[in-house]
């Protein structure tokens, strides 16, 4: 199983419409991320989340919500999808020692928007 | 705040060749410094980082990086590539008292035969 799971995988969605995608892993860690990856531009983080109850912005959270519901849980909502947030959005984790560790990363949701 | 320019979009070449993919960042602190791949309908995976000491870095799969302080570079090199190695690679930068990863904008490697 993976240690970083993204669900769903795929998700197409009309415009106006709430999305939920969820985050979960086994890897024990503290720290987890969202960000988008739009080809040309690499990927910018969307929140973060360094424990239970910290949540913080990223470089494009605007559009955006998140909730931590529990260590292993973090989930990325879009109150009312736009078709420019169609995207491949990733999760990612690590360990909470400091800036050295690096971050385990999900397989992805492909979300498009029309 | 740090940045991280990967001036090549995308860099053919051919099997057995080698290879170096770019990465110059820009930062007032010290930094960490990381290489990530990503493979066809994959999330991104460590290929190397640079914490300190040595600048030369070695990762998976015959990768290595060298860091300069100097020219804020951290090129990743491959002396002899595999058409597996068909991927796209990001640099990414992190300052050393939070935890906030910057990626460049990726260079997409093609190996053919």
């Amino acid at each position: 199983d993976a240690d970083v799971t993204q669900t769903p995988r795929n998700r197409i969605t009309k415009t106006g419409k709430r999305i939920m995608l969820e985050c979960s892993q086994t890897k024990g860690h503290d720290r987890m991320y969202w960000y988008r990856q739009d080809p040309g531009l690499g990927l910018r983080l969307i929140y973060y989340s360094f424990d239970v109850k910290d949540i913080n912005k990223g470089e494009i959270s605007d559009g955006y919500s998140v909730s931590r519901q529990a260590q292993a849980k973090f989930s990325l909502s879009l109150e009312s999808a736009i078709p420019n947030q169609t995207a491949l959005y990733f999760c990612a984790t690590s360990a909470g020692q400091g800036a050295s560790q690096p971050q385990h990363f999900g397989d992805g949701t492909r979300l498009s928007i029309l | 705040a740090q940045s991280v320019t990967q001036l090549d979009s995308q860099v053919p070449v051919f099997e057995e060749a080698p290879v170096e993919l770019r990465c110059n960042y820009s930062s007032s602190v010290s930094v960490y410094l990381f290489w990530y791949v990503q493979y066809p309908n994959q999330g991104l995976q460590l290929l190397l980082k640079y914490l300190s000491g040595s600048t030369l870095v070695k990762g998976i799969n015959g990768f290595e990086a060298e860091f300069n302080k100097s020219q804020t570079s951290f090129h990743l090199r491959k002396p002899s590539v595999h058409i597996s190695d068909t991927a796209e690679y990001f640099c990414a930068v992190s300052d050393q008292s939070f935890q906030k990863l910057v990626f460049g904008t990726g260079t997409r490697l093609l190996v053919s035969p």
